[in-house]
């Protein structure tokens, strides 16, 4: 069964540099959530999408922006990165239930 | 509001012992749905299991159990006969069926370590 496809797998980038984080759903999936877990933390919500629509939003910076796509695919923008953003970043796509993709782990420098 | 805890941290047991990860979670909604996800070293999160508040019948998977009572708002997850495959962080988490919103909130994870 297809499962939810995040690119890249691993990023690395400067201080201060821009980054584009993808998330493709599952088919048929209408809710995409984006997820920021840093070391040794647990993934803590950043924003989730329906129909295209901003649905939710939890602790997501100003420098970070996200939307949904008319294909349902997601992308998470960040700019101006910092040390801190170093992180592991989750998309799951849900219909009653979330699946997670397999993460992009971002490295700032 | 909703929120989860994990009191244990870090778990450490030989190998073929059972060990029981505890989750505790806080609700005002009715409708809600509990997860368990492992987390091994390579960092993905699999998914474990799914259950919503209407069935609190246990489950069992293999070497793997699940005790869910309303009650005690507890949804405990037991390894059986543990293995080294099964070290890893293990995340208690809880959505709320409110509207569109149920996105997933974790608990802080317990790092179990099973050793040879």
């Amino acid at each position: 069964a297809a499962g939810v496809i995040q690119s890249p797998r691993h990023l690395i980038k400067e201080k201060r540099e821009t980054a584009t984080l993808k998330c493709y759903p599952i088919p048929r999936h209408d809710t995409v959530y984006w997820y920021q877990q840093g070391p040794g933390q647990d993934p803590q919500f950043l924003i989730s999408f329906y129909e295209k629509m901003q649905s939710d939003k939890g602790s997501i910076p100003d420098r970070f922006s996200a939307q949904q796509f008319s294909d349902y695919h997601s992308e998470l923008n960040m700019s101006s990165l910092e040390l801190g953003d170093s992180a592991l970043y989750f998309c799951a796509s849900s219909v009653g239930g979330a699946t997670f993709g397999s993460g992009t782990r971002l490295t700032v420098v | 509001a909703q929120k989860v805890t994990q009191a244990q941290t870090e778990i450490s047991v030989v190998e073929k012992e059972d060990v029981t990860l505890d989750c505790v979670y806080e609700t005002r909604d009715t409708t809600y749905y509990l997860f368990w996800y492992k987390q091994p070293p390579s960092g993905e999160l699999v998914f474990l299991i799914r259950r919503n508040s209407f069935d609190e019948q246990n489950e069992i998977s293999g070497r793997y159990s699940w005790n869910f009572q309303k009650s005690t708002s507890s949804f405990n997850f037991t390894i059986t006969a543990s293995q080294v495959v099964d070290s890893a962080v293990y995340f208690c988490a809880l959505s709320e069926e409110r509207n569109r919103d149920d996105k997933i909130i974790f608990g802080k994870g317990t790092r179990l370590h099973i050793l040879p």
